[in-house]
């Protein structure tokens, strides 16, 4: 089944604790994205990747790190979470076919941090 | 760069009328717009797009209008059930650099 997986579903971390979300997708997509979702602010890029070793902020990357050594993964990492990082965070993908723009979102990890 | 703007924040109609949420872009190169449907507590799913070259797309109840000029498009879904409730995101794309750029979201209630 063609889909993205996000790991964690659920997260509740202290302040400072180094955390990684790991995502992955099976389609062989170019283009993977991590978005956070907060009411009345809607989804907010905070990273994206365009392809291997090829990452760049979106509109708010303060706070977070990604990685992209293979098509496949794309990991989000906190390196010292703080509570405004609390959210809901999406990972979405992409095929690299400039026609076709439908993103496959992963299900999504809820994140408290204390 | 590109700016979409989503109204209304919030859409309460009674099931079986019509409903309406449309949004407003600032970049006239953009030429893709989709909208997402996300279910309480699911990831978001794209319901319909629209390209630039067309002015108005249809799937059963759901339907996308697309005003170059104005610089504005629209959801349409008609016949409204308890399954349309939800956010709704639209968003607008310049296709060559695979960026979507989002609106806020409507959220959808429809009332028995």
């Amino acid at each position: 089944e063609a889909q993205v997986t996000q790991n964690p579903r659920y997260l509740i971390t202290v302040t400072g604790k180094k955390l990684t979300v790991t995502c992955s997708q099976n389609m062989n997509h170019e283009y993977m994205s991590w978005y956070r979702q907060d009411p009345g602010l809607g989804l907010r890029q905070i990273y994206y990747s365009m392809n291997v070793e090829v990452t760049d902020k979106g509109d708010v990357p303060e706070g977070y790190k990604v990685s992209r050594k293979e098509k496949r993964n794309f990991p989000l990492i906190l390196e010292s979470p703080s509570p405004n990082q609390t959210s809901l965070y999406f990972c979405a993908s992409t095929p690299d076919e400039r026609a076709s723009m439908s993103y496959t979102f992963g299900s999504g990890t809820r994140l408290t941090v204390v | 760069g590109e700016n979409v703007e989503q109204h209304p924040s919030t859409l309460s109609v009674q099931e079986g009328d019509s409903a309406v949420i449309k949004c407003t872009y600032s970049d006239s190169a953009s030429n893709y717009f989709p909208w997402y449907k996300q279910e309480l507590g699911k990831r978001p799913q794209l319901i319909i797009d629209i390209r630039s070259n067309v002015g108005e797309k249809k799937d059963q109840r759901i339907a996308v209008t697309l005003n170059k000029t104005a610089k504005h498009f629209s959801l349409h879904i008609t016949e409204t059930q308890p399954e349309d409730s939800a956010v709704y995101f639209c968003a607008a794309s310049i296709n060559s650099n695979y960026q979507l750029i989002w609106g806020a979201g409507t959220k959808l209630i429809i009332k028995p």
